[in-house]
């Protein structure tokens, strides 16, 4: 079956401007994270979404950004007036039930680059 | 906040010369898994250790989880130009409403040069 698609694939903008990132998970998979790569920092936890319960924001870096999942699927990602820290790998994971123990599938992920 | 480290950064070795890194944390974690990453791709799961002690082998990588759940180590027997990659270790706490959530260390880049 499909794994987990992300797009863009590479998304360039100017500072100041709203980005959308999309991810489209594994069919059936309840439980979806997105997470950050920049370098030298490493792969930093963003949001989880577990079916239909509150998401757990605490990752997110400041209320720029922001995340929704729509009927339990399809999870966009959104930055607002983006700044050049920004800049950085944007990777989506699904897992079937969310269970710590369950496989995390990742897309290629987003990157993003703000100019 | 749970934190790994992970050692070394950067590793650069010849083909057929063994190898081991290590990622270890002040925390508990409930499962501990290793992922290798390729340019332009997501990490890919290779093994997750859940019991204190445990050691998982895969071909020619060992993994192993500490007695106290803290810390792992990779090991590598006699590396392959296909070993270069990225190895991410990461630790889930498995408690809490986002016990699944991953704390990655930094990740490893081996380079194995034939």
């Amino acid at each position: 079956g499909a794994g987990v698609s992300q797009s863009p694939s590479n998304k360039v903008t100017e500072k100041g401007k709203d980005v959308e990132l999309r991810c489209d998970p594994i069919s059936g998979h309840t439980a979806l994270y997105w997470y950050r790569q920049s370098l030298g920092q490493g792969l930093e936890f963003l949001i989880y979404f577990q079916g239909n319960s509150a998401p757990d924001k605490s990752g997110l870096p400041s209320d720029r950004f922001s995340a929704e999942r729509t009927g339990g699927s399809v999870s966009t990602l959104t930055i607002q007036r983006t700044q050049q820290e920004d800049s950085a790998v944007y990777l989506c994971a699904s897992s079937r039930s969310g269970i710590s123990t369950d496989t995390q599938y990742f897309g290629p992920g987003t990157r993003l680059t703000v100019l | 906040t749970q934190l790994l480290e992970q050692s070394p950064q950067f590793l650069s070795i010849q083909e057929g010369e063994n190898l081991t890194v290590y990622c270890n944390s002040s925390s508990v974690f409930s499962s501990l898994q290793w992922y290798r990453q390729e340019p332009g791709e997501g990490p890919v799961l290779l093994v997750t250790v859940v019991t204190g002690g445990e050691v998982k082998k895969l071909k020619r990588l060992t993994f192993q989880f500490g007695d106290a759940r803290k810390d792992s180590s990779l090991h590598i027997t006699a590396a392959q130009p296909g070993d270069t990659g990225l190895y991410l270790c990461a630790g889930a706490p498995g408690f809490g409403t986002s016990g699944s959530r991953l704390t990655f260390g930094e990740g490893t880049q081996l380079t194995v040069n034939p």
